[in-house]
Protein backbone atom coordinates (compact mmCIF):
# COMPACT_ATOMS: atom_id res chain seq x y z
CA UNK A 1 0.00 0.00 0.00
CA UNK A 2 1.25 3.52 -0.77
CA UNK A 3 0.25 4.84 2.63
CA UNK A 4 -1.63 8.07 3.20
CA UNK A 5 -1.15 10.43 0.26
CA UNK A 6 -1.30 14.20 0.59
CA UNK A 7 -1.08 16.90 -2.04
CA UNK A 8 0.42 19.32 -2.59
CA UNK A 9 3.52 18.81 -0.46
CA UNK A 10 4.22 22.53 -0.43
CA UNK A 11 1.90 25.45 -1.01
CA UNK A 12 2.81 29.12 -1.05
CA UNK A 13 -0.03 31.58 -1.46
CA UNK A 14 -0.91 35.16 -0.79
CA UNK A 15 -3.17 36.32 1.97
CA UNK A 16 -6.81 36.24 0.92
CA UNK A 17 -6.44 33.40 -1.53
CA UNK A 18 -8.29 30.11 -1.26
CA UNK A 19 -6.21 27.06 -0.38
CA UNK A 20 -7.29 23.43 -0.85
CA UNK A 21 -5.34 20.57 0.68
CA UNK A 22 -6.03 17.00 -0.42
CA UNK A 23 -5.75 13.62 1.23
CA UNK A 24 -6.16 10.02 0.12
CA UNK A 25 -6.34 7.66 3.11
CA UNK A 26 -5.11 4.09 3.19
CA UNK A 27 -7.53 1.79 1.40
CA UNK A 28 -9.88 0.11 3.84
CA UNK A 29 -9.37 2.63 6.62
CA UNK A 30 -12.64 4.08 7.83
CA UNK A 31 -11.51 7.06 9.92
CA UNK A 32 -9.67 10.13 8.67
CA UNK A 33 -8.12 12.93 10.68
CA UNK A 34 -6.80 16.40 9.76
CA UNK A 35 -4.10 17.90 11.98
CA UNK A 36 -2.14 21.13 12.01
CA UNK A 37 1.40 21.35 13.37
CA UNK A 38 2.91 24.60 14.56
CA UNK A 39 5.91 25.34 16.74
CA UNK A 40 3.76 26.93 19.42
CA UNK A 41 0.92 24.42 19.63
CA UNK A 42 2.41 21.17 18.40
CA UNK A 43 -0.02 18.77 16.69
CA UNK A 44 -3.62 19.96 16.87
CA UNK A 45 -6.57 17.90 15.69
CA UNK A 46 -8.75 20.00 13.40
CA UNK A 47 -11.48 17.56 12.40
CA UNK A 48 -12.06 13.85 11.98
CA UNK A 49 -14.38 11.71 9.91
CA UNK A 50 -15.76 8.25 10.55
CA UNK A 51 -17.17 6.42 7.52
CA UNK A 52 -17.05 9.73 5.60
CA UNK A 53 -19.16 11.53 8.22
CA UNK A 54 -17.65 14.44 10.21
CA UNK A 55 -17.65 13.42 13.87
CA UNK A 56 -15.78 16.18 15.67
CA UNK A 57 -14.86 19.54 14.14
CA UNK A 58 -14.28 21.34 17.42
CA UNK A 59 -10.66 21.90 16.49
CA UNK A 60 -11.43 23.84 13.32
CA UNK A 61 -10.17 27.31 14.23
CA UNK A 62 -12.61 29.49 12.31
CA UNK A 63 -15.31 29.48 9.70
CA UNK A 64 -12.61 30.11 7.15
CA UNK A 65 -11.73 26.42 7.51
CA UNK A 66 -13.90 23.69 6.04
CA UNK A 67 -13.37 19.99 5.35
CA UNK A 68 -15.18 17.43 3.26
CA UNK A 69 -14.98 13.72 2.66
CA UNK A 70 -17.14 12.93 -0.38
CA UNK A 71 -16.08 9.27 -0.43
CA UNK A 72 -13.92 6.77 1.42
CA UNK A 73 -10.84 7.51 -0.62
CA UNK A 74 -10.68 11.30 -0.67
CA UNK A 75 -10.85 14.28 1.65
CA UNK A 76 -10.18 18.00 1.32
CA UNK A 77 -9.36 20.75 3.78
CA UNK A 78 -10.12 24.23 2.48
CA UNK A 79 -9.09 27.61 3.85
CA UNK A 80 -10.90 30.61 2.41
CA UNK A 81 -9.65 33.29 2.74
CA UNK A 82 -6.19 32.31 3.91
CA UNK A 83 -4.21 34.41 6.39
CA UNK A 84 -0.50 34.46 7.33
CA UNK A 85 -1.28 32.86 10.72
CA UNK A 86 -2.55 29.78 8.86
CA UNK A 87 1.04 29.02 7.87
CA UNK A 88 1.80 25.55 9.26
CA UNK A 89 2.24 21.94 8.27
CA UNK A 90 -1.08 20.16 7.77
CA UNK A 91 -1.23 16.41 8.21
CA UNK A 92 -3.84 13.88 7.27
CA UNK A 93 -4.02 10.53 9.05
CA UNK A 94 -6.19 7.45 8.73
CA UNK A 95 -6.95 4.45 10.88
CA UNK A 96 -8.79 1.20 10.24
CA UNK A 97 -11.23 -0.65 12.41
CA UNK A 98 -8.76 -3.20 13.66
CA UNK A 99 -5.90 -1.02 14.80
CA UNK A 100 -5.58 1.89 17.19
CA UNK A 101 -2.58 3.51 15.59
CA UNK A 102 -3.12 6.33 13.15
CA UNK A 103 -1.07 6.38 9.96
CA UNK A 104 0.04 9.83 8.89
CA UNK A 105 0.68 11.28 5.47
CA UNK A 106 3.83 13.28 4.71
CA UNK A 107 2.07 16.59 5.31
CA UNK A 108 1.51 19.78 3.33
CA UNK A 109 3.64 22.77 4.27
CA UNK A 110 1.50 25.86 3.80
CA UNK A 111 2.99 29.32 3.68
CA UNK A 112 0.67 32.32 3.44
CA UNK A 113 2.43 35.60 2.69
CA UNK B 1 -5.85 23.50 28.28
CA UNK B 2 -3.22 20.95 27.41
CA UNK B 3 -4.39 17.48 28.34
CA UNK B 4 -1.11 15.92 27.28
CA UNK B 5 2.09 17.66 28.22
CA UNK B 6 5.67 17.07 27.23
CA UNK B 7 7.53 19.52 29.39
CA UNK B 8 10.97 19.02 27.88
CA UNK B 9 11.20 20.68 24.45
CA UNK B 10 14.51 19.00 23.75
CA UNK B 11 16.89 16.32 25.00
CA UNK B 12 20.48 15.59 24.06
CA UNK B 13 22.01 12.16 24.73
CA UNK B 14 25.29 10.47 23.90
CA UNK B 15 25.18 7.49 21.56
CA UNK B 16 24.89 4.23 23.49
CA UNK B 17 23.32 5.81 26.55
CA UNK B 18 19.69 5.73 27.62
CA UNK B 19 17.19 8.32 26.39
CA UNK B 20 14.20 8.98 28.61
CA UNK B 21 11.32 11.03 27.26
CA UNK B 22 8.53 12.01 29.60
CA UNK B 23 4.86 12.76 29.19
CA UNK B 24 2.13 13.79 31.63
CA UNK B 25 -1.61 13.78 31.12
CA UNK B 26 -4.55 15.24 33.00
CA UNK B 27 -7.59 13.39 31.65
CA UNK B 28 -8.29 10.27 33.71
CA UNK B 29 -10.49 8.93 30.89
CA UNK B 30 -7.45 8.28 28.72
CA UNK B 31 -6.92 4.54 28.48
CA UNK B 32 -4.51 4.11 25.59
CA UNK B 33 -1.22 5.85 25.04
CA UNK B 34 1.08 6.01 22.05
CA UNK B 35 4.46 7.36 21.08
CA UNK B 36 5.15 8.65 17.60
CA UNK B 37 8.45 9.56 16.02
CA UNK B 38 8.79 12.28 13.41
CA UNK B 39 11.69 13.05 11.08
CA UNK B 40 11.91 16.41 9.27
CA UNK B 41 9.69 16.67 6.17
CA UNK B 42 7.88 13.44 7.06
CA UNK B 43 4.68 12.60 8.87
CA UNK B 44 4.75 11.11 12.37
CA UNK B 45 5.15 7.34 12.45
CA UNK B 46 3.83 5.05 15.15
CA UNK B 47 6.51 3.75 17.50
CA UNK B 48 4.99 1.97 20.47
CA UNK B 49 1.82 1.97 22.54
CA UNK B 50 0.48 0.87 25.90
CA UNK B 51 -2.96 0.14 27.26
CA UNK B 52 -3.96 1.41 30.67
CA UNK B 53 -4.26 -2.16 31.92
CA UNK B 54 -0.49 -2.51 31.66
CA UNK B 55 2.37 -0.62 33.23
CA UNK B 56 5.08 -1.59 30.78
CA UNK B 57 5.41 -2.49 27.13
CA UNK B 58 8.66 -3.37 25.44
CA UNK B 59 9.63 -3.55 21.78
CA UNK B 60 13.30 -4.03 21.09
CA UNK B 61 15.23 -0.97 22.24
CA UNK B 62 12.01 0.87 23.10
CA UNK B 63 10.10 0.53 26.36
CA UNK B 64 7.12 2.55 27.50
CA UNK B 65 6.25 2.79 31.17
CA UNK B 66 2.87 3.92 32.47
CA UNK B 67 2.21 5.20 35.99
CA UNK B 68 -1.55 5.72 36.16
CA UNK B 69 -1.62 7.08 39.68
CA UNK B 70 0.81 9.80 38.66
CA UNK B 71 -0.75 10.20 35.19
CA UNK B 72 2.71 9.88 33.75
CA UNK B 73 4.32 7.85 31.04
CA UNK B 74 7.84 7.65 29.76
CA UNK B 75 9.65 6.26 26.75
CA UNK B 76 13.04 4.65 27.27
CA UNK B 77 15.40 4.08 24.36
CA UNK B 78 18.35 1.81 25.13
CA UNK B 79 20.90 2.03 23.66
CA UNK B 80 20.33 5.32 21.87
CA UNK B 81 21.53 5.57 18.28
CA UNK B 82 22.12 8.62 16.06
CA UNK B 83 19.23 7.48 13.85
CA UNK B 84 16.91 7.96 16.83
CA UNK B 85 17.36 11.73 16.52
CA UNK B 86 13.86 12.99 15.78
CA UNK B 87 10.85 14.65 17.37
CA UNK B 88 8.92 12.34 19.68
CA UNK B 89 5.22 12.91 20.31
CA UNK B 90 3.25 11.42 23.14
CA UNK B 91 -0.45 10.84 22.41
CA UNK B 92 -3.47 9.63 24.37
CA UNK B 93 -6.88 8.26 23.52
CA UNK B 94 -10.04 7.67 25.50
CA UNK B 95 -11.41 4.97 23.22
CA UNK B 96 -10.61 2.47 20.52
CA UNK B 97 -9.90 4.21 17.24
CA UNK B 98 -10.99 7.56 18.66
CA UNK B 99 -9.18 10.79 18.23
CA UNK B 100 -5.75 11.21 19.72
CA UNK B 101 -4.60 14.12 21.84
CA UNK B 102 -0.95 14.90 21.21
CA UNK B 103 1.69 16.54 23.31
CA UNK B 104 3.83 19.32 21.86
CA UNK B 105 6.74 16.99 21.19
CA UNK B 106 10.32 16.57 22.41
CA UNK B 107 13.29 16.94 20.09
CA UNK B 108 15.80 14.15 20.76
CA UNK B 109 19.38 14.55 19.58
CA UNK B 110 21.67 11.56 19.89
CA UNK B 111 25.31 12.58 19.55
CA UNK B 112 27.88 10.18 18.15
Amino acid sequence: DAGVIQSPRHEVTEMGQEVTLRCKPISGHNSLFWYRQTMMRGLELLIYFNNNVPIDDSGMPEDRFSAKMPNASFSTLKIQPSEPRDSAVYFCASVGQTVNEQYFGPGTRLTVT
Amino acid sequence: DQQVKQNSPSLSVQEGRISILNCDYTNSMFDYFLWYKKYPAEGPTFLISISSIKDKNEDGRFTVFLNKSAKHLSLHIVPSQPGDSAVYFCAASDGYGNKLVFGAGTILRVKS
